[in-house]
């Protein structure tokens, strides 16, 4: 157990519909950072957010955006989904942003998303 | 760009036997290497990591890896597999934003 809970834990929607998808960090952990894992691949970087500023984003477009609360924990937000958009989301947290020996990020469980 | 390659998409082999699996990665300065395991439907969970220092790094469940700076890769090893190792196995490489392989599925023949 990392202490990162993401919900919900599966998702169906519809294309052109838009979602959100919620992560609390583990107690401690001011950064978050996302991941989308299609079938089959590796997780892709989103974003991250640290002390609730985007803090660096992957190759996504805009229409996958982020927040981040003062209680450090986040939202994934995907606007007019895609078909393609169904996959795994990973929410990791870590105990700050960047890189280093003791900046380990742990995961949660995942929401799955389909796209229908 | 830095990348992240595990040759092998999937590999069986029998319990009680040993196990490596290939990472290599693309990138000149320190780095920082992750393995982590995933179960059918769970997150991602670290088995070990490498910063710097001794090469050769234990992490959970019997798993060891070597960083090879001239070869470019960390590759993870079990001396003897339990049927329980059946799983994704995932190579990261990265500091802020973790770079990940496609991933090895391990299967455990009986």
């Amino acid at each position: 157990e990392t202490g990162v809970t993401q919900s919900p834990t599966h998702l169906i929607k519809t294309r052109g519909q838009q979602v959100t998808l919620r992560c609390s960090s583990q107690s401690g952990h001011n950064t978050v950072s996302w991941y989308q894992q299609a079938l089959g691949q590796g997780p892709q970087f989103i974003f991250q957010y640290y002390r609730e500023e985007e803090n660096g984003r992957g190759n996504f477009p805009p229409r996958f955006s982020g927040l981040q609360f003062p209680n450090y924990s986040s939202e994934l937000n995907v606007n007019a989904l895609e078909l393609d958009d169904s996959a795994l989301y990973l929410c990791a947290s870590s105990p700050f942003a960047g890189g280093g020996a003791k900046n380990i990020q742990y995961f949660g469980a995942g929401t799955r998303l389909s796209v229908l | 760009a830095q990348s992240v390659t595990q040759p092998d998409i999937h590999i069986t082999v029998s319990e009680g036997a040993s196990l490596e699996l290939r990472c290599n990665y693309s990138y000149g300065a320190t780095p920082y290497l992750f393995w982590y395991v995933q179960s059918p439907g769970q997150g991602l969970q670290l088995l070990l990591k490498y910063f710097s220092g001794d090469t050769l790094v234990q992490g959970i469940k019997g798993f060891e890896a070597e960083f090879k700076r001239s070869q470019s890769s960390f590759n993870l090893r079990k001396p003897s597999v339990h049927w329980s190792d059946a799983a994704e196995y995932f190579c990261a490489w990265g500091g802020g934003k973790l770079i990940f392989g496609q991933g090895t599925e391990l299967s455990v023949k009986p």
